[in-house]
Parts: C-alpha cells; structure tokens; sequence
C-alpha cells in the first residue's frame, strides 16, 4: 500500500536557523507529492507540490525536490521565523486517484524560538 | 470570497449516538472529500463526493456515510458513535482533478 513516513517531532528552532524535514514514501505508481501546512487552530494549507522526478516544489522560502532514485521529498528552508511554527505534513496522491485522496504522514510539529 | 466552511467548530456525543457534521465547499468547486484526523495523526481520507455520488472511499467502516447537495455542500453522518471516533474532521473542496485541496478548519468532535 502507499505510506508516508516522515521524521519525528517536535523540532524546535532559532529564528534564522536552517530547516530539513524528512520524508520518504513508499507507492504503488508514480506519485505526486506535497507538504501542507497546518497553523493552530486552523485546517490544512497546501505549501508546494511536485508531480515528477526532479521536480522542485518552492513556496515562502520553503523548497522540497522529489527524488525518485531515494523515494523521498525533504522540506527545507534557509532561515526559519517565528511565523513558520505549525505542524507539516507530508502527503502524496497516487495516479489513478487524481488530487483527491491524499495518504499523510503523521505530520512534524515545527516550533521557532525567537 | 469565502473559502471551505465547516460547521459545528465543536461538538460532544456519547457513544451510541449518531452525528452530521457539514461542509460547504469553496466558491467555484464541485468535488468534496473529508478527512478525519486523530490527535498526533495525519488525515486519513474517509471519501470523496462528485456530482452528489460518492466517488472514492478509504478503509472507514459503513457506520461512515456521507451525501452531496445540488449546490455542491455536503454532509458526513457517523453511526453508533465509538470512543475513537474523537478526532478532527476535515472537509476539503477542488475545482477539479488537477487542482490542490483546499481544507476547511475542521470539525473537533468527542465522543465520551
């Protein structure tokens, strides 16, 4: 079956500091992958996304690249703010299914400290 | 322009009872699916309506049932509510197949 797996919390960061968050997965097919964002008290926000290998998905200073030949699609960022504490989840869809099932890793809660 | 709204924000049942949460999509979308998150958890895909049938289903039990109006708002109904049905629901809308979910803020619901 198709699974997400993706580095354990919470993590907790300096204002400025470097950003990785892993993710690998395991599919059946050719998946599209995504991180969303999830802020206190709020639903799900699409962060960036990449549909094939090599691709690079980049939103707000967040970067992640899909990398086939390793099954995974790291979250970085350069230089973190107080304003990036939230839970990220990583997700992907399978071919077939289209955008709307979407398989999530357990989610990494992400805390920045001034 | 509104987006995926959700209702209620909160809600307590006691096991045995029977529960609708309520989803209206975004404006401009026909395609509903909802997710339930337990706590510590990911969102686990439930089902998915289009065109008011119901389109895809995840590994939730018949208890689990939904249904999507003609203005593309829809309904998730739980039966013979159990302890572990305590989680946040979400509902998430898509203009279509190739386009990103947009999520509601969710439904937290307890069951005691």
């Amino acid at each position: 079956g198709n699974s997400v797996t993706q580095m354990e919390g919470p993590v907790t960061l300096s204002e400025e500091a470097f950003l990785t968050i892993n993710c690998t997965y395991t599919a059946t097919g050719y998946p599209s992958l995504f991180w969303y964002v999830q802020y206190p008290g709020e639903g799900l926000q699409l962060l960036l996304k990449a549909t094939k290998a090599d691709d690079k998905g980049s939103n707000k200073g967040f970067e992640a690249t899909y990398r086939k030949e390793t099954t995974s699609f790291h979250l970085e960022k350069g230089s973190v703010q107080v304003s990036d504490s939230a839970v990220y989840f990583c997700a992907l869809s399978v071919p077939g299914a289209g955008s709307y099932q979407l398989t999530f890793g357990k989610g990494t809660k992400l805390s920045v400290i001034p | 322009d509104a987006g995926v709204t959700q209702s209620p924000t909160h809600l307590i049942k006691t096991r045995g009872q029977q529960v609708t949460l309520r989803c209206s999509p975004k404006s401009g979308h026909d395609t509903v699916s909802w997710y339930q998150q337990a706590l510590g958890q990911g969102p686990q895909f439930i089902f998915q309506y289009y065109e008011e049938e119901e389109r895809q289903r995840g590994n939730f039990p018949d208890r689990f049932s939904g249904h999507q109006f003609p203005n593309y708002s829809s309904e998730l109904n739980v039966n013979a509510l159990l302890l572990g049905d305590s989680a946040l629901y979400l509902c998430a809308s898509s203009r279509d197949i190739n386009s990103p979910l947009h999520f509601g803020n969710g439904t937290r619901l307890t069951v005691t």
